[in-house]
């Protein structure tokens, strides 16, 4: 079975701008969580998507929001970046909550 | 609200050496338990997971055993390798919570040949 990819690996953008990061789950996975990991603060959960619904929601400001397609897909959206939202982003699929599967993430870096 | 503590690192050891990374969680209800490694450059792997209290997760050679009495989970192995080297993150979830993850700060390792 194909793992969990993302897209892009790598990403620069500048302050002000929006940017859409892609997550394909593990084939038959239909819970896809989003987290955030910087070296201050470590892994933070950002949100949670099950059958294309919102499951579970993190402490972030409403700029970060993200959607769930029926295939299972998520896109992972972040408007009007701020230097501090420069961080590895993680995208993990499971097929029902419970053990997670990680990608590798996509380098998103702010200037 | 729950939260995860693991030793402060880094930790660095000899090839072959005995491994012991701790951790504690504070959660509520009956959580299940985890520990990730990630590889410079990766994302995270599922190393081992327990269920329940006394359950014992194994895999390529490292073990943890759950034990709700010290509301710990710490990973061991017997003897480490340099390909070893790699950040080590515990982690929980509860029913409450669904599948989000809290996670610890990571301990990173270093093994020297």
């Amino acid at each position: 079975k194909a793992g969990v990819t993302q897209t892009p690996r790598y990403l620069i953008k500048t302050r002000g701008q929006q940017v859409t990061l892609s997550c394909s789950p593990i084939s038959g996975h239909r819970s896809v969580s989003w987290y955030q990991q910087t070296p201050g603060q470590g892994l933070q959960f950002l949100f949670e998507y099950f059958s294309e619904t919102q499951r579970n929601k993190g402490n972030f400001p409403g700029r970060f929001s993200g959607r769930q397609f029926s295939n299972s897909r998520s896109e992972m959206n972040v408007s009007t970046l701020e230097l501090g939202d420069s961080a590895l982003y993680l995208c993990a699929s499971s097929f029902q909550g419970y053990e997670q599967y990680f990608g590798p993430g996509t380098r998103l870096t702010v200037t | 609200g729950n939260s995860v503590t693991q030793m402060e690192g880094p930790v660095t050891l000899s090839e072959e050496a005995f491994l012991t990374i701790n951790c504690t969680y504070t959660a509520t209800g009956y959580p299940s338990l985890f520990w990730y490694v990630q590889y410079p450059g990766e994302g995270l792997q599922l190393l081992l997971k327990a269920t329940k209290a006394d359950d014992k997760g194994s895999n390529k050679g490292f073990e943890a055993t759950y034990r709700k009495e010290t509301t710990s989970f710490h990973l061991e192995k017997g003897s480490v390798q340099v390909s070893d080297s790699a950040v080590y993150f515990c982690a929980l979830s509860d029913r409450n919570s669904g599948s989000r993850l809290t996670f610890g700060e990571g301990t990173q390792l270093t093994v020297n040949p």
